[in-house]
């Protein structure tokens, strides 16, 4: 069984950073492109950025929003994801949701999602 | 980036009613789209991809159709679990992008 487990989260200051990971199970994670989404409470969902897999060069795609601050890594040797959040503002406060990402011909859509993981960025 | 809108942003409904959602994007995006169900204090489950494809293990009164530029999820006859918020996204291009969400309440 697919399962994708957040953790990290919590309470950081502005300016503070957090790491966040990402536990898979049940599949080989060095064969899928992975993504981080996030949803600040009561609103919709967005979409943080991308790392691709091994065959791909795990090279990876940010949110203008986020790009420069954050950072996605793996360890595909620990089945983990791993999303490096810098410089944090109250505006970054939101659940965040690991997924597995499927991309087969012209077939693309993100499958598994996890439970999220809650950051607050708060004085 | 490519917008998407959806209509309506709340829908209030009764259990059998058929609802329709619609996206519409920004610019074409082939058959890139996909549709998520969101309940409250979950995570965005997959129904639909390439716009018209179901999800294994989705309810086949979910269905999805259109390309290019709009698109539409159809529930046929709705169920008390369906009250939910439901998501398009396009996977055309980056950044990914999501529409504003439609909340489907009980009438």
């Amino acid at each position: 069984e697919v399962q994708l487990v957040e953790s990290g989260g919590g309470l950081v200051q502005p300016g503070g950073s957090l790491r966040l990971s990402c536990a898979a199970s049940g599949f080989t994670l060095s064969g899928y492109y992975m993504d981080w989404f996030r949803q600040a409470p009561g609103k919709g969902l967005e979409w943080v950025g991308r790392t691709r897999n091994k065959a791909n060069s795990y090279t990876t795609e940010y949110a203008a929003s986020v790009k420069g601050r954050f950072t996605i890594s793996r360890d595909d040797s620990k089945n983990s994801l791993y999303l490096q959040m810098n410089s944090l503002s109250t505006e970054d406060t939101a659940m965040y949701y690991c997924a597995r990402y499927i991309l087969v011909t012209s077939l693309r859509y993100s499958d598994y999602w996890g439970q999220g993981t809650l950051v607050t960025v708060s004085s | 980036d490519i917008q998407l809108t959806q209509s309506p942003s709340f829908l209030s409904a009764s259990v059998g009613d058929r609802v329709t959602i619609t996206c519409r994007a920004s610019q074409g995006i082939s058959s890139y789209l996909a549709w998520y169900q969101q309940k409250p204090g979950k995570a965005p489950n997959l129904l639909i991809y390439a716009a018209s494809t179901l999800q294994s293990g989705v309810p086949s009164r979910f269905s999805g159709s259109g390309s290019g530029t709009e698109f539409t999820l159809t529930i046929s006859s709705l169920q008390p679990e369906d009250f939910a918020t439901y998501y398009c996204q396009q996977v055309n291009s980056y950044p990914l992008t999501f529409g504003g969400g439609t909340k489907v309440e009980i009438k």
